[in-house]
């Protein structure tokens, strides 16, 4: 159990919906990471923040919004749903320094929410 | 633009050592290098990083090349847990933070 906790684990939506999938972090982990996995792309960092404030951005669709909650928890918002939104999206949560650098540090990642779009 | 590049899949006989290598040869000198497994239907889990020396934890060793475009990650005796696939990454500081990035990982089998 890494301590990082993602809901739900599975959702099932149809094209044009909007979703929000939900982590919350490691108790004391102040940075959060959003990835995307789907089977011919690996994994895809999306977009990271710490302590509340968006700290580095990746390949993030513009359809896609997350945000980092004054308790740390983190949601990630994908909306007008394609069907290759279809894919597990993972969120990390990593100890981080007062300047927001993790680069030595570990990542700890939940178990993943499964997003299926028909 | 993918900063590792690893083999699409290895296989490893049980209780050998396996050898995991990744190029990296655009790697800057502040990168780190890390190595993460995901096991199936489980998330990324961290294995070992390391800057610039070789280093060694309870899980495996990380062999860097001296000039730190390339690395290796040693499994010493594989066992069949170890069947995952295995990702080598550059944590690379940018002036908006640091950003973890993934390959596209090693399918490591583990043959009994």
């Amino acid at each position: 159990d890494s301590g990082v906790t993602q809901t739900p684990k599975h959702l099932i939506t149809a094209t044009g919906q909007r979703v929000t999938l939900r982590c919350s972090p490691r108790s004391g982990d102040l940075s959060v990471y959003w990835y995307q996995q789907s089977l011919d792309q690996g994994l895809q960092f999306l977009i990271q923040y710490y302590n509340g404030e968006e700290r580095a951005k990746g390949n993030i669709l513009e359809r896609f919004s997350a945000q980092q909650f004054p308790d740390l928890h983190s949601e990630l918002n994908l909306s007008s749903l394609e069907l290759g939104d279809s894919a597990l999206y993972f969120c990390a949560s990593s100890v981080a320094t007062a300047s927001g650098e993790t680069n030595t540090g570990e990542l700890f990642f939940g178990e993943g929410s499964r997003l299926t779009v028909l | 633009d993918a900063k590792t590049t690893q083999p699409n899949s290895m296989e490893s006989n049980e209780e050998e050592p396996v050898h995991l290598p990744c190029n990296h040869s655009t790697i800057s000198g502040t990168d780190y290098i890390h190595w993460y497994r995901q096991l199936p239907s489980q998330g990324p889990e961290y294995v070992i990083h390391g800057l610039t020396s070789n280093v060694n934890n309870r899980m495996a060793s990380l062999a860097i090349a001296e000039d730190r475009k390339s690395s290796t990650l040693i499994l010493h005796r594989a066992t069949l847990r170890d069947a995952a696939v295995y990702y080598c990454i550059l944590s690379v500081m940018t002036n908006t933070g640091n950003q973890f990035y993934f390959g596209t990982g090693t399918s490591l089998t583990v043959i009994p």
